[in-house]
């Protein structure tokens, strides 16, 4: 059971909008930046962004972040066929003292 | 052009040992805090320990705490990770990730992975 809580799937055709939630608490996404991450099956995570305004270099714009109180969500615009793979949202949560991540999120290009 | 490269995974019996290292060029190894990330098979992300840039502060998860040492040598740009008292439950990719000063642990850096087997 993972601290911070996302959908196991999320689906969409080309063009659409997915939307992929990251349920927190106090400790963690109430206080600290929201980190999310692609992983393409078969290699190493990627950066995307987070919210604290940093984003990796070569993300494309059609990906988005926001975060209210204690959750956050990766938005993505004009969904394409690249963007099949694992997303992960992360956070430092300050009572485990400990890094913390969702359980991931598949999400599929129909 | 940034770099990590994890070694020293294997096979290793319940109770054995085993040391990586990550290897890194590219970036200010010095002010990077670093961590171990790993993956079970089939299985999501999970954070495993963390190193500060001077080497002052550790941090583990519960589960490795006492059997887990993270340890890093900045002169040789080398972060380490010793799995003492292995468990099968600790069979994973395990990932060396950089963590770049004042980004609220963004792992901006990964390397490719080293996989750890613990089997009998």
């Amino acid at each position: 059971q993972s601290v911070l809580t996302q959908p196991p799937s999320a689906s969409g055709t080309p063009g659409q909008r997915v939307t992929i939630s990251c349920s927190g608490g106090t400790s963690n996404i109430g206080r600290h930046a929201v980190n999310w991450y692609q992983q393409v099956p078969g290699t190493a995570p990627k950066f995307l962004m987070n919210n604290n305004n940093q984003r990796s270099s070569g993300v494309p714009d059609r990906f988005s972040d926001s975060s209210s109180g204690t959750s956050a969500s990766l938005a993505i615009n004009g969904l394409q066929s690249e963007d099949e793979a694992h997303y992960y949202c992360a956070a430092w949560d300050d009572r485990l003292n400990a890094v913390v991540f969702g359980g991931g999120t598949k999400v599929t290009v129909l | 052009q940034l770099q990590l490269e994890e070694s020293g995974g294997g096979v290793v019996q319940p109770g054995g040992s085993l040391r990586l290292s990550c290897l890194t060029s590219g970036f200010t190894f010095h002010s990077y805090g670093m961590h171990w990330v790993r993956q079970a098979p089939g299985k999501g992300l999970e954070w495993v320990a963390f190193i500060w840039a001077d080497e002052s502060h550790m941090y583990y998860v519960d589960s490795v705490k006492g059997r887990f040492t993270i340890s890093r040598d900045n002169s040789k740009k080398t972060l380490y990770l010793q799995l003492n008292n292995l468990r099968v439950e600790d069979t994973a990719v395990y990932y060396c990730v950089g963590d770049p000063p004042q980004s609220g642990y963004a792992f901006a850096i990964w390397g490719q992975g080293t996989m750890v087997n613990v089997s009998s």
